[in-house]
């Protein structure tokens, strides 16, 4: 079975300044993909960076960017020039063969003005 | 182009009573996951079908909980006999295909008293 680990519950930044949120996983699976996704308090998840784990390369979308450590399990996220609108809960999740994703406990993200 | 919609947005019900929830997934994804989502905590997977096919079941808590999506679109998960217990927010989810993004609506608040 799979298992993601979210071990902050909590971390504050300052806008504009960079943040770095930590995920690790574990399984037995060599093809897999890995996922980050907010949720803001109006609980609508939405997908913020998606991770092949064939691909060497970390994944990169906007201010959003991953550092993909497939040997040590690790897949933590990256927010740049963070924002107000950055403020929210942040999930890291991975989904195997059979296509179901397992999430991590989560972060709570705030930005402070 | 219009997402994942859910209905009822927030549904209280008495311990003991029957729910459905209703899921109406991206139009032409083929497949449609359901999640349990705690307060507080990162959602956890239900049940997974295949156009009208329902390949996954094991993360259903109980046999009071039954899913279907009998023409491969829209799906209702329903909850017999509700305990306190239940409460929750249920979150449904659609993809392309098995292995591609998943795309969540905004939930069900499901409140037993």
């Amino acid at each position: 079975a799979q298992t993601v680990t979210q071990s902050q519950p909590e971390m504050s930044v300052q806008e504009a300044e960079t943040v770095t949120l930590s995920c690790t996983y574990d399984t037995s699976e060599n093809n897999y993909y890995l996922f980050w996704y907010k949720q803001p308090p109006s609980r609508q998840m939405i997908l913020v960076i998606r991770q092949e784990a064939y691909k060497q390369q970390n994944a990169t979308e906007n201010r959003f960017s991953v550092n993909f450590q497939k040997a040590a399990k690790s897949f933590s996220l990256k927010i740049s020039d963070s924002q107000l609108g950055d403020t929210a809960m942040y999930f890291c999740a991975f989904a195997g063969a059979n296509s179901k994703l397992t999430f991590g406990k989560g972060i709570t993200l705030s930005v402070r003005p | 182009g219009a997402g994942v919609s859910q209905s009822p947005r927030y549904k209280v019900a008495k311990r003991g009573q029957d729910v459905a929830l209703r899921c109406d997934p991206i139009s032409g994804h083929v497949s449609l996951f359901w999640y349990q989502q705690a307060l507080g905590q990162g959602p956890e997977f239900l049940t997974y079908f295949q156009n009208e096919a329902q390949l996954d079941k094991s993360g259903l808590p109980s046999d009071r909980f039954f899913a279907e999506r009998p023409e491969g679109s829209v799906s209702t998960l329903k909850i017999q006999r509700t305990q306190q217990e239940d409460s929750a927010v249920y979150l449904c989810a659609s993809s392309a295909s098995g292995t591609d993004t998943q795309y969540f609506g905004p939930g069900t608040r499901l409140t037993v008293l």
